[in-house]
């Protein structure tokens, strides 16, 4: 069965800093992939997808990702990070040839300190 | 472009009681999804339409959900009886492609 895991739960990082949230998953097929970001009571909002062609992705609000595929991951990452990227982030993965069913990682919450 | 729009975003039941929530999807995206977040998970699906036909309601506890997607435009969500494990907050999307999909700003459901 088709599985996303994001191993951090929680990371704080100082604002500035530079942040990479970690997202492998498990599938035979080529998936395509997302990252969403959802602010404390707000939806989700993409930040940048990949199906195919270059590896390394840029998205909105400065986040960009790579797809390795000899790792299995999409880790997400940005260069200096704002206090207002505090939020939960969700990595998910769409596997090509069904249904179009998104399949969310539990999600990593960004703290940022000042 | 308006985005995908839900209501009420806020509901507080007791159990037993029924609830339904509404979604209005992008203009012109033929597929939408409901989703089930609890707290500190991702979203699940709950159930997938393309235009007014069911895709996937693999994972609709059927025994007390129900959704309908009328015109293939709207569609309401419906929980009777309610239970306290359905405390939740409940994301509708679309989507034009199938891949990409929009989310609405939720319904956080508070089941007493």
């Amino acid at each position: 069965a088709q599985s996303v895991t994001q191993p951090d739960i929680h990371i704080t990082v100082s604002e500035g800093a530079s942040l990479e949230l970690r997202c492998n998953y498990s599938y035979g097929a080529t998936p395509y992939l997302f990252w969403y970001v959802q602010s404390p009571g707000q939806g989700l909002q993409l930040l940048l997808k990949y199906f195919s062609g270059d590896t390394l992705v840029q998205g909105i609000k400065g986040f960009e990702a790579e797809f390795k595929r000899s790792q299995s991951s999409f880790n997400l990452r940005k260069p200096s990070v704002h206090w207002s990227d505090a939020a939960e982030y969700f990595c998910a993965v769409v596997v090509t040839g069904t249904a179009s069913k998104l399949t969310f990682g539990t999600g990593t919450r960004l703290q940022v300190t000042l | 472009e308006a985005g995908v729009a839900q209501s009420p975003r806020y509901k507080i039941i007791e159990k037993r009681q029924s609830v339904a929530f509404w979604c209005n999807p992008i203009s012109g995206h033929a597929t939408l999804y409901w989703y089930q977040q609890i707290l500190g998970q991702g979203p699940k699906l709950l159930i997938q339409f393309q235009n007014n036909g069911v895709v996937d309601d693999s994972q609709l506890p059927k025994d007390r959900f129900s959704a309908e997607r009328l015109k293939g435009v709207d569609s309401t969500l419906k929980i009777q009886p309610a239970k306290l494990e359905d405390s939740a907050v409940y994301l509708c999307a679309s989507s034009r492609d199938g891949y990409e999909q929009y989310f609405g700003p939720g319904t956080r459901l508070t089941v007493t």
